[in-house]
């Protein structure tokens, strides 16, 4: 909890703008996960990173594992995209698969 | 996507009394994890399991808590007996590989009343 800051809190985006999440680590972290918590509660996988970035259709991950952050970009918002994300990291050195979850960043997607 | 089943998706207990939270991992999976999000709170590790064994746990995961996967079925996080401050959202996970993505599964809503 307290080694993983997840910015914004909350962030409202018109269709078809973009925008970057971040997650700030206070230690040095082994590798993160972004989810998306859709409106049933679950969560959905978007990346897993070890390092550097990955890209799925609009979205597109980084980590830098030693400057200690991940982002999550999100282009072209469209309206199925509102939901909570959250990124959750490994420290290096706890036991392997231990996540660390930032508090989520709320996004809304305005028509 | 590989998906991870729990059930019940709610429960309703007395405190003091026993629950069991059942998860389906995804098939081919070794790790398996519990965590547990108290309402207005973040996400919170409570232990992972490789093996038949708990490989470690937090200080979240009480004396009244246990484990277990028997015989590859369900993987189960046991509290007995329950208390208040027990009342949250029990998330499975269950990863291929220690370092591996994490599969979440839907969430347990345990009431304790």
């Amino acid at each position: 909890g307290d080694q993983v800051e997840q910015s914004p809190s909350a962030l409202s985006l018109h269709e078809g703008t973009g925008s970057a999440l971040r997650c700030n680590f206070t230690t040095t972290m082994r590798a993160v996960q972004w989810f998306r918590k859709n409106s049933r509660g679950s969560l959905i996988n978007l990346f897993y990173l070890a390092s550097g970035t990955k890209e799925n259709g609009r979205l597109k991950s980084a980590f830098d594992s030693k400057e200690r952050y991940s982002t999550l970009h999100i282009r072209d918002a469209q309206l199925e995209d509102s939901g909570t994300y959250f990124c959750a990291a490994e420290a290096r050195g706890s036991a392997l698969g231990r996540l660390h979850f930032g508090a989520g960043t709320q996004l809304i997607v305005i028509p | 996507g590989p998906k991870v089943l729990q059930i019940p998706s709610h429960q309703i207990i007395d405190m003091g009394q026993m629950v069991t939270l059942n998860c389906d991992p995804v098939s081919n999976h070794l790790y398996f994890y519990w965590y547990k999000q108290i309402l207005g709170q973040q996400m919170e590790f409570l232990v992972n399991f490789y093996n038949g064994k708990v490989m470690e746990k937090s200080k979240l995961f009480k004396d009244q808590f246990s484990v277990e996967r028997p015989d590859g079925s369900y993987f189960t996080l046991k509290i007995q007996p329950t208390a208040l401050e027990d009342s949250a959202v029990y998330f499975c996970a269950s990863s291929r590989d220690s370092q591996d993505t994490q599969y979440f599964g839907p969430g347990t809503r345990l009431l304790v009343l």
